[in-house]
Formats: structure tokens, sequence, C-alpha cells
């Protein structure tokens, strides 16, 4: 069984679309993560929820809204999507805020 | 400001040799550091976890090495293979916030 699971693994879209990438984690886990990474490999931090509670939020636009419906789901929606959002988002998520970090398999977004 | 810096920023290697990967941080307070190893298209997985009181620990052909005098860490993989090709994360954790300290990775090819 996958631990971290995120979809879809590839999405490509047009500027100014909304889009939705889902994120779930079958670990027990109470800490989930989105993060984002670049064309130079850099993984960013993007948000982090604690049992459903937003506790991380980086200087993110506000187009990108994290939503947590419960302890194993954590969801990324952005709106009007714009080329530099061309990105691999990465989903993960950790037995505690400090603890190792479990991630999943990555989804690449591609705006045209 | 908390930083984690990774050196070299990129590393070939002949299959079959040794290589020791850097990594310099300024968190404060230290609560951990990991290794965690990224395979291209793939999520990245922790390979060790070094806390305050520990100097060395290893995993495999792996070990990681630490000093918390001066904030250094190691990775030092022995007697390398192809599958060794991946990018090397060093992620630091300070002690009483949240947010888990990302280095920007070395990439890794082991060649034939």
């Amino acid at each position: 069984d996958t631990a971290v699971s995120q979809t879809p693994k590839y999405l490509v879209t047009q500027m100014g679309n909304d889009k939705s990438i889902k994120c779930e984690q079958n670990l027990g886990h109470d800490t989930m993560y989105w993060y984002k990474q670049d064309s130079k490999k850099f993984l960013k931090i993007m948000f982090s929820y604690n049992n459903k509670e937003l506790i991380i939020n980086e200087t993110v636009p506000n187009r990108f809204s994290p939503k947590s419906p419960d302890k194993a789901h954590l969801n990324l929606h952005i709106n009007s999507l714009e080329l530099g959002d061309s990105a691999v988002y990465f989903c993960a998520s950790s037995y505690s805020p400090t603890g190792e970090l479990f991630f999943g398999e990555g989804s690449r977004l591609t705006v045209l | 400001k908390n930083q984690v810096e990774q050196s070299p920023q990129s590393l070939i290697i002949l299959e079959g040799k040794n290589c020791t990967l850097q990594c310099n941080y300024t968190v404060s307070p230290f609560s951990n550091l990991r290794w965690y190893k990224q395979d291209t298209g793939r999520g990245p997985v922790s390979l060790t976890i070094m806390t305050f009181s520990e100097n060395t620990k290893s995993n495999g052909r792996y070990t990681a090495t630490l000093d918390a005098d001066t904030k250094q860490s190691s990775l030092h993989i022995t007697a390398s293979q192809l599958s060794d090709s991946a990018s090397y994360i060093c992620v630091v954790t300070a002690n009483s916030g949240y947010a888990l300290n990302f280095g920007k990775g070395t990439s890794l090819l082991v060649t034939p």
C-alpha cells in the first residue's frame, strides 16, 4: 500500500485555469505538508497542517489554497494558474512537526 | 536566520569509488539532522537521522557524521553503485519550531 499518494502525477494546463492536486496518507500521521520543487531541485515548504489546523503558511500567493478535510487528506487548489507555477509539487506527512518526512511521488504541473 | 548549506552542488564519480557530501548549518536550537535521498522522478526518502548526542550513524554503505560544535554533518558513501545516482538533501530541524530547514541538495552521478 502506498503510504503517501497524490494525484494527478502529471498535470498540463493553460494559464488562467484553476486546478487541484489531491493528497492522502494512510500512515496515521498528524502532520501534512505541501512542498514546491523548482527547476533547480530546491524543495520549498508551502504549507503545513497539524491535526487539520494550519501551522505553517510560507510566503505563497493567495491563489494557492490548501484544504484539509481530515487528518489523512491535504489537498492543494490553485486559482488563475501562471507560468511560474510550473513545478513539481510534493505532498508529505510526518508523525509530528519535527518527525521524519514521508513524501509522495510528486505531481508535475506544467502551465502553458 | 536558520540556514543549511550543502556542498558540493554536484558531483560525478566512478562506480566503486567513495565520496563525501557536506552539510553546514546555522539552525538553532538544534533538534535533529536528516539526510534524504531523492531519485529522479521520485519523492525524497530518509536515509539517516542524527540527534545532538550522535556522532556517527551507518545505514549500509551510507555513513553520516555530525559535529554539533562546528555545526557540520557529512554523508559518506562507500563503494558507490550506479543506483546511488540521486540528489542528497540535508534537512535540519530546530528544537522549537515547526519549520524544517532544507539544504539545496547535492546532485550525485555515479558513472560506469
